[in-house]
């Protein structure tokens, strides 16, 4: 069946570091690929997404390319704040938004 | 637009009991999602509703989890009996087809089973 794997946490940087995470999926055919976060004592939102290969889908300064050719959706940020402290978890799914899949997840701690 | 409602937000009970969880969605959305999250693991999903039919229910352990969303808009979750191992957070989430799947979770009902 369709999987996400999530590099391991938790990621510790200091402030204004650039942030790398990793994750890779394994699904037939072209899911839509998904980046969320959960910040500390609240709910999962989204963070980006992409639908198709080649995709970049970006937000609030982070990104993600969908490579079908390694099957990654990688988060990359290039100047971390405190305030992206957070569990990012990668995600795909289905069209018609069938068989949601998720990550592990990984904890990001910023320092300043 | 009011966010994906659940409640309760917390719940403590005792193995072998029954507990229901209840989900309001987003005005409009036809889809809804049940989630599992586990301390420290990714949501995993239980069921997967469109309006008040089931797309995928393959991960609800059938035994003594069921879920219904009759009129195809708020939804409840029960477990009967729960074990210790039930002892997560709940996830409810929803989305409209036009949103490129982009789902709406709700803030979460954690449980505890003692």
């Amino acid at each position: 069946g369709d999987s996400v794997t999530q590099m391991e946490g938790p990621v510790t940087l200091s402030e204004e570091a650039f942030l790398t995470i990793n994750c890779t999926y394994t699904a037939t055919g072209y899911p839509s690929l998904f980046w969320y976060v959960q910040y500390p004592g609240e709910g999962l939102q989204l963070l980006l997404k992409a639908t198709k290969a080649d995709d970049k889908g970006s937000n609030k300064g982070f990104e993600a390319t969908y490579r079908k050719e390694t099957t990654s959706f990688h988060l990359e940020k290039g100047s971390v704040q405190v305030s992206d402290s957070a569990v990012y978890f990668c995600a795909l799914t289905r069209p018609r938004g069938q068989n949601f899949v998720f990550g592990p997840g990984t904890r990001l701690s910023v320092l300043p | 637009e009011a966010g994906v409602a659940q409640s309760p937000r917390y719940k403590i009970i005792e193995k072998r009991q029954s507990v229901a969880f209840w989900c309001n969605p987003i005005s409009g959305h036809a889809t809804l999602y049940w989630y599992q999250q586990i301390l420290g693991q990714g949501p995993k999903l239980l069921i997967q509703f469109q309006n008040n039919g089931v797309v995928d229910d393959s991960q609800l352990p059938k035994d003594r989890f069921s879920a219904e969303r009759l009129k195809g808009v708020d939804s409840t979750l029960k477990i009967q009996p729960a074990k210790l191992e039930d002892s997560a957070v709940y996830l409810c989430a929803s989305f409209s087809s036009g949103s490129a799947y982009e789902q709406y979770f709700g803030p979460g009902t954690r449980l505890t089973v003692t």
